[in-house]
């Protein structure tokens, strides 16, 4: 059973408007959660990340959300670029847990058109 | 340039056949770790290593091995290859167990079992 879950495979944006990407995870002991953005050919980059304690938090474009109680976290980019066409993989992890490993889910394709 | 080497980028083998991907880093990280990438399955992770000599299963483990002698080489083994393990593999490095979540990944292998 899939613990983080991206249910929007893909995603087309104006370049300079918001774009949304969602995220929704089933355990209630993750307490970290992630942003990685892929581009072809490339391996993941870190983009931005929140912990449970907090319910945002913000670097430059990027601002991730996390509302706890509804198990859901959104990454907004404002404005968007051509440059941010990518694939964005939602993580999440047991901080606490022995093991804690990152669980990504299945990725959303950006795609920003000029 | 701190990175994540990986080697082959691409890789095209028969059933049976034993073979090692190869994943370096140069950071002095603690913390490496494999990853496959599958169609609308997004990244599991299939080993990992907290630090030298300590390896661990992934959520993916079966048909793999691992090792880890030195601190910057973290090698994939699959010692009898079969169809279902041709992916897009992933190798990652971090920090420490602390700051495991944060990954540095490498560009990836592409591997074909025919």
């Amino acid at each position: 059973d899939q613990q983080v879950k991206q249910n929007s495979p893909s995603l087309s944006v104006q370049e300079g408007r918001i774009s949304i990407l969602n995220c929704d995870y089933t355990n209630s002991m993750f307490d970290y959660f992630l942003w990685y953005k892929k581009y072809p050919a490339e391996g993941p980059t870190f983009l931005i990340s929140i912990s449970s304690i907090k319910d945002k938090n913000e670097d430059g474009r990027f601002t991730v959300f996390l509302n706890k109680s509804a198990k859901h976290l959104s990454l907004h980019i404002v404005p968007s670029q051509p440059g941010d066409s990518a694939v964005y993989f939602c993580a999440a992890s047991d901080e606490g847990g022995s093991q804690g490993n990152l669980i990504f889910g299945k990725g959303t394709k950006l795609s920003v058109k000029p | 340039e701190a990175q994540v080497t990986q080697n082959p980028r691409y890789l095209i083998t028969v059933t049976g056949k034993k073979l090692t991907v190869t994943c370096s880093q140069n950071m002095n990280h603690e913390y490496m770790s494999w990853y496959r990438q599958d169609p609308g399955l997004g990244l599991r992770q299939i080993y990992y290593s907290m630090n030298v000599e300590v390896t661990d299963k992934g959520d993916v483990p079966e048909g793999y091995k691992v090792s880890r002698k030195e601190k910057r080489n973290f090698p994939l083994i699959l010692e009898s290859p079969s169809p279902n393990q041709t992916s897009l593999y992933f190798c990652a490095s971090s920090l420490s167990w602390v700051n495991k979540n944060i990954q540095y990944f490498g560009a990836g292998t592409r591997l074909s079992v025919l």
